[in-house]
């Protein structure tokens, strides 16, 4: 049961465009959602967070919209760079149960930004 | 500020063998949590660790064991290695207390089971 989607297995983007990175979840109980990249070799590296209470936040190039009824979240990074590429998983957590603080994470997207 | 550092890097065992990974936490975080990713696949939650006690534990079976010491560093165990175990291995650590404590990477342990 796959409960973090991310339906792209892979985005191709020019350099100075927008890319975006979505992901779809089905256990409505999350309540906490990040995007993390990583390189190879690498571990995960932390982006950027929202909270269910907030439906967007921003850190520089990167913004997350959080879609909460369509159970749906983005990532959106402008101006996309060469240095971004990379593979982004999205991941989601929830408070309670006996997994507290657990991430499900997506499948991952494979990012390539073409100078 | 040291980050999450993990120990060893790479790792070849044999079927049947038992292993030993080891995870140093971020200064200032007290819990540590394990996730096996498969090739091609996001990372999947084993357990985690909070002030040496286990804190909860995914789809897992018994023979991933794992311990965390007063200073917060943590193993994970694996008996009776299977060929499916190959994996990369990694080791999140966070400050603990709410699920929205963001938890910080390890680069991993990449492990082969021959």
């Amino acid at each position: 049961d796959q409960q973090v989607k991310q339906n792209s297995p892979s985005l191709s983007v020019q350099e100075g465009r927008i890319s975006i990175l979505n992901c779809d979840y089905t256990n409505s109980m999350f309540d906490y959602f990040l995007w993390y990249k990583k390189y190879p070799a690498e571990g995960p590296t932390f982006l950027i967070s929202i909270s269910s209470i907030k439906d967007k936040n921003e850190d520089g190039r990167f913004t997350v919209f959080l879609n909460k009824s369509a159970k749906h979240l983005s990532l959106h990074i402008v101006p996309s760079q060469p240095g971004d590429s990379a593979v982004y998983f999205c991941a989601a957590s929830f408070a309670g149960g006996t997994s507290y603080g657990k991430l499900t994470f997506g499948q991952g997207t494979i990012l390539t930004v073409h100078p | 500020e040291t980050g999450v550092t993990q120990s060893p890097t790479h790792l070849i065992k044999t079927r049947g063998q038992q292993v030993t990974l080891r995870c140093s936490s971020q200064s200032g975080h007290n819990t540590v949590s394990w996730y096996q990713q498969a090739l091609g696949q996001g990372p999947q939650f084993i357990f985690q660790y909070y002030r040496e006690e286990e804190n909860g534990r995914g789809n897992f079976p018994p023979r991933f064991s794992g311990l965390q010491f007063p200073n917060y560093s943590s193993e994970l165990n694996v008996n009776a290695l299977e060929l499916d175990d190959s994996a990369l291995y990694l080791c999140a650590s966070s400050g603990g207390g709410t699920t929205s404590d963001t938890q910080y990477f390890g680069p991993g342990t990449r492990l082969t089971v021959l």
